[in-house]
């Protein structure tokens, strides 16, 4: 059974540094690993896809990674602004088309 | 904007009653998925649609059931509210083409079941 765990739980870091977010997850058949953002009471705002035989990808001050050896990925975020603060949360597709989620790192930008 | 609109936006329920939830797929995809995003926490999978059929279903209770119409909009039932039904409920919308699938989400309802 995939599960998903993203560590750490919240992360409160001075606006300007640049910082990782860590995703695992424990059964590397997935079809691709997708990283979300959501602000409080809204919906998912999709960041950045990255297929199974992909290594990483990159969206302006964002790149995540993926090893799917090794069942791990991060997102880097770089020159962290306020406007970064939300939860960020990291999903992966199974090959049977379900999507499971970790809960989410919750990302508070110090100005 | 991924194409995939979900109704209504927020609702408030009593306990017991009944409500369904809707979702508009993105033109061209034949599969939905519907997931509950309880406060705090990462969303849940309740249970697919692939053209028309059930397709794997999460651990929900039988009160939760859907449709998908021939059109591939969803629906997404619950019966006898409880109050831990209070949360978030998301559509995703997808074209099953192996591992180049991808899913694409709406916004959600907020429901709250007082």
């Amino acid at each position: 059974k995939q599960e998903v765990t993203q560590i750490p739980a919240a992360l409160s870091v001075p606006e300007g540094e640049n910082l990782v977010l860590n995703c695992s997850f424990t059964d590397s058949a997935i079809y691709n690993l997708q990283w979300f953002r959501q602000d409080p009471g809204k919906g998912l705002t999709s960041l950045l896809l990255i297929q199974s035989s992909q290594r990483e990808q990159t969206s302006g001050r964002l790149n995540a990674s993926l090893d799917k050896s090794s069942g791990r990925s991060t997102l880097y975020i770089a020159a962290s602004q306020p406007g970064d603060s939300a939860t960020y949360l990291c999903a992966v597709m199974n090959r049977d088309d379900k999507i499971i989620f970790g809960k989410g790192t919750r990302l508070h930008i110090l100005p | 904007e991924t194409g995939v609109t979900q109704s209504p936006t927020h609702l408030i329920k009593t306990r017991g009653q009944q409500v369904t939830l809707r979702c508009s797929s993105q033109s061209g995809h034949n599969t939905v998925s519907w997931y509950q995003q309880a406060l705090g926490q990462g969303p849940q999978f309740i249970f697919q649609y692939y053209r028309e059929e059930e397709n794997g279903r999460g651990n929900f209770p039988p009160r939760f059931s859907g449709l998908q119409f021939p059109n591939y909009s969803s629906e997404l039932n619950v019966n006898a509210l409880e109050l831990d039904d209070s949360a978030l409920y998301l559509c995703a919308s997808s074209l099953l083409t192996g591992e180049y699938t991808e899913a694409f989400f709406g916004q959600g309802t907020r429901l709250t079941v007082v």
